[in-house]
């Protein structure tokens, strides 16, 4: 089970870009990388999805370096709206179980 | 397509009576998932369908709980005997089959208040 490692919790500016990284040592060759976000009493939402390098969307980038043991979201000019829990997540996506959640990384957009 | 619906929002139980919960995924998505989240943790995976198979089981999930998704499309969670410990959002998620992998369209949850 590839279980992943952030940071617990982050507070960030208004306007400011925020990078959230993920430790994921033990990642498996077929492995990909997700990041989802997640407001209070809502489900978390699909943020970026990637294998290596890079990726970016109209919502964010995510990096990846070429041993692939950790990620990097990245959030341009967050806004307060932005407040939320960002999940980082491996897998291969042939089943489900092996999705592991983990406890997050806690954003607060302070204005 | 309004996305992944769940029925009800909040339910409020005595201990010891059963519980059933709805899901209606995205309609062309072939994947279907439940998940349990407690206060400040992440979302726990519970079971897991292809179409009206049911593939996957956390040993999370007791013989108390029963999944089902009759001819692939919705799908119920029950709950029996309920506990003071199954108190939490049950969250339901669709996506479809792919390499690689598709993001998963979650729900808003069923909140579950077991007294």
């Amino acid at each position: 089970l590839a279980k992943t490692t952030q940071p617990i919790s982050m507070d960030s500016y208004e306007g400011q870009e925020v990078n959230i990284t993920c430790s994921h040592n033990n990642i498996a060759t077929n492995d990909y990388i997700t990041w989802y976000q997640q407001f209070p009493s809502q489900g978390p939402r699909f943020i970026i999805q990637g294998y290596k390098t890079k990726v970016t969307n109209e919502v964010a980038s995510l990096f990846i370096p070429a041993d692939r043991k950790s990620s990097t979201l990245s959030l341009p000019r967050v806004s307060l709206s932005d407040t939320a829990v960002y999940y980082c997540l491996v897998g291969d996506g042939t089943g489900a179980n092996n999705l592991f959640f983990g406890t997050g990384t806690r954003l607060t957009v302070i204005p | 397509d309004t996305g992944v619906s769940q029925d009800p929002r909040h339910k409020i139980t005595k201990r010891g009576q059963n519980v059933t919960f709805r899901c209606d995924p995205i309609s062309e998505h072939n994947r279907l998932y439940w998940y349990r989240q407690t206060l400040g943790q992440g979302p726990e995976f519970l079971t897991y369908f292809q179409n009206e198979a049911q593939l996957e089981k956390s040993r999370l999930l007791s013989d108390r709980f029963s999944a089902e998704r009759p001819k692939g499309s919705f799908s119920t969670l029950e709950i029996q005997r309920t506990e003071q410990g199954d108190s939490a959002m049950y969250l339901c998620a669709s996506s479809l089959a792919g390499d690689p992998p598709y993001g998963y369209t979650f729900g808003s949850g069923t909140r579950l208040t077991v007294v």
